[in-house]
């Protein structure tokens, strides 16, 4: 079945330092989504990328969807400690089941 | 746009008792999706609603497990003779037609199962 694994699984750093989360699937995807989930909360949609090798920046995010659509990256560039939360990548892997990366838990150091 | 509503918001109930939560999504979205989520974990796919049919039900989902949606607007899921490892955060979402629109998720139902 479908796998969607997202490296690293948490991530501590200091604030000010940048933050990159990978996620990766094993079947090309339509499209790709970004959402956030701080702590107690529930996941919140950041972004959708859906062309091949696409970029969206959104202030300090940087969002990528590879070439071949199978993976993709976010980057934060000087984090803040309004960043703390959990990352998840999710799509429509099939039909219409919508599924869910296994997220990277950010902490921001003051 | 007043989001999506889930209620009640906690529940803890005794193993082998039934529990039923409801999800009122955004009134001009047709589709409807259940999620379980565990600490640590992402959400977990359960079923889909697009008005009021059930399109997909993951297949990892238990009999004890049944989810409606009547009139294509509110949808219940139900939980029968609940076990220990039902507790979770049950999390309901909805979306405009279209495979690929964005998840709007209510606030979840905590439930413990003592």
């Amino acid at each position: 079945g479908q796998q969607v694994m997202q490296i690293p699984q948490y991530q501590h750093v200091q604030e000010g330092e940048d933050f990159t989360t990978y996620c990766n699937s094993s079947t090309t995807l339509s499209n790709i989504q970004w959402y956030k989930q701080r702590p107690g909360g529930h996941p919140v949609f950041l972004i959708q990328l859906v062309k091949s090798g696409e970029v969206k920046k959104q202030k300090r995010l940087t969002f990528q969807f590879g070439e071949a659509k199978k993976n993709s990256s976010l980057h934060i560039t000087a984090t803040q400690t309004t960043d703390v939360g959990t990352y998840f990548c999710a799509g429509p892997w099939t039909g219409n089941q919508f599924y869910f990366g296994t997220g990277t838990s950010l902490t921001v150091i003051p | 746009d007043t989001g999506v509503s889930q209620d009640p918001r906690h529940k803890i109930t005794k193993r082998g008792q039934n529990v039923t939560f409801r999800c009122d999504p955004i009134s001009e979205h047709n589709r409807l999706y259940w999620y379980r989520q565990t600490l640590g974990q992402g959400p977990e796919f359960l079923t889909y609603f697009q008005n009021e049919a059930q399109l997909e039900k993951s297949r990892l989902l238990s009999d004890r497990f049944s989810a409606e949606r009547p009139k294509g607007s509110f949808s219940t899921l139900e939980i029968q003779r609940t076990e220990q490892g039902d507790s979770a955060m049950y999390l309901c979402a909805s979306s405009w037609q279209g495979r690929d629109s964005p998840l709007h998720f209510g606030n979840g139902t905590r439930l413990t199962v003592t």
